[in-house]
């Protein structure tokens, strides 16, 4: 299997529930990266990791829960989540490291859905 | 504070004309850009980029042209095909910071 691999493709979860996100990369790359899309709006980044260390965390609220346990793998833990966090999420990975201004790799997304 | 904008939710255009859609952004210290991408149910995919010292990267039927001083980037698709129907993302980005992407363009190719 090549590329980013994004599971589950599709999620629904209650804001009492507890879910995780996985990402795995096949190609290498020493970055990691989280993409919230919302409808109509420019894709956010939320987290990024660069060779297994979190580099930038951009005031993403304490109920998303990243780890990386390995420059392959990459998650992404929910839990207590609120209605307005339905979206498009997104796990992007680059070969270098942040900052190197390389074009990024995406996965198909987990369309996540809050009741 | 969003620093790239594509301001034109979506275009049609019919096969075999161009496509011409546009990307402005705000900070000067971008240095590369890029043009990505998506199909529906898809993540989005790199299609073209640019880096700041040039002014125009063409690859087959795709050319991005960029205007440092109107801060102004442009993706050109000629001839457009049906297939190129999907949203297309402009993103930049400044040596050593994030990605800034737009809300994308909405493309729709109409045979």
């Amino acid at each position: 299997e090549t590329g980013v691999t994004q599971t589950p493709r599709h999620l629904v979860m209650g804001m009492t529930n507890k879910k995780s996100l996985k990402c795995e990369q096949h190609l290498g790359h020493n970055a990691m990266y989280w993409y919230k899309q919302s409808a109509k709006k420019p894709l956010e980044l939320m987290f990024v990791y660069s060779l297994e260390e979190r580099v930038e965390n951009n005031s993403v609220p304490s109920r998303f829960s990243p780890e990386c346990p390995n420059s392959s793998h990459l998650f992404l833990h929910l839990h207590t989540l609120q209605p307005e966090d339905s979206a498009l999420y997104l796990c992007a990975s680059s070969e270098g490291q942040v900052g190197s201004s390389e074009k990024l790799f995406f996965g198909s997304g987990t369309q996540l859905s809050v009741l | 504070d969003q620093q790239v904008k594509q301001n034109s939710p979506s275009l049609s255009v019919q096969e075999g004309r161009i496509s011409i859609l546009n990307c402005d952004y705000t900070n000067s210290m971008f240095d590369y850009f890029l043009w990505y991408k998506k199909y529906p149910a898809e993540g989005p995919t790199f299609l073209i980029s640019i880096s700041s010292i040039k002014d125009k990267n063409e690859d087959g039927r795709f050319t991005v042209f960029l205007n440092k001083s109107a801060k102004h980037l442009s993706l050109h698709i000629v001839p457009s095909q049906p297939g190129d129907s999907a949203v297309y993302f402009c993103a930049a980005s400044e040596r050593n910071n994030d990605m800034r992407f737009g809300a994308g363009t909405r493309l729709t190719v109409k045979p």
